[in-house]
């Protein structure tokens, strides 16, 4: 069973505009988040993550938003950039360092 | 970017062969992972070490074994490849000075015929 889901295999934006992806998790022992972006032919790339223990972390145009409660996360892109275009993965860490991951969202941005 | 190298990059073999990869580091991060990706499965761990000689099984193991008997290199092999063994294979590292964020090497592809 999936224990991370990105529900939206797809997200098309207009440039300027605000990208928002989702990731749904079900397991509550996962004790920290990151963000991943992915171009063809190239390995996943670090994006953003945040602790469990936080509600919100930013870093120049991304935000990433956790509601425990919900087991729900979300990346904000704002503004969004023709370069964001990109496969974007969610991850979540178990205890003994082992991750999980999304099965990914392709955002496009339209310039 | 993070010093870490997969070998070969593409790889074609015949069912029931062996089959290594190799994942090679020069940031003496302490673990290192080996992930599959499938379209519609994202990426799935295989294996993960988290030191010399101390290895974990992730969530599709099966059919898999790693070794790390030095801190840079983490060998993953195959062996017997099956068709289902055919994936883009991704080496991580992890434990830097942010120990949670992963650093993915370029992928290896591999095709079992």
């Amino acid at each position: 069973d999936q224990q991370v889901k990105q529900n939206s295999p797809s997200l098309s934006v207009q440039e300027g505009r605000i990208s928002i992806l989702n990731c749904d998790y079900t397991n509550s022992m996962f004790d920290y988040f990151l963000w991943y972006k992915k171009y063809p032919a190239e390995g996943p790339t670090f994006l953003i993550s945040i602790s469990s223990i936080k509600d919100k972390n930013e870093d120049g145009r991304f935000t990433v938003f956790l509601n425990k409660s919900a087991k729900h996360l979300s990346l904000h892109i704002v503004p969004s950039q023709p370069g964001d275009s990109a496969v974007y993965f969610c991850a979540a860490k178990a205890t003994g360092n082992q991750f999980y991951f999304g099965t990914g969202t392709s955002l496009t941005v339209i310039p | 970017d993070a010093g870490i190298t997969q070998s070969p990059r593409h790889k074609v073999t015949e069912t029931g062969t062996p089959v290594t990869l190799r994942c090679h580091q020069t940031e003496n991060h302490r673990y290192m992972y080996w992930y599959r990706q499938d379209p519609g499965h994202g990426l799935r761990l295989i294996h993960y070490s988290y030191g010399v000689k101390d290895t974990d099984k992730g969530e599709v193991s099966d059919g898999y074994s790693v070794s790390r008997s030095k801190t840079e290199d983490f060998l993953l092999t195959l062996e017997s490849a099956t068709s289902s063994q055919t994936s883009v294979y991704f080496c991580a590292i992890s434990g830097g000075t942010t120990i949670y964020e992963q650093y993915f090497g370029p992928g290896t592809r591999l095709t079992v015929t």
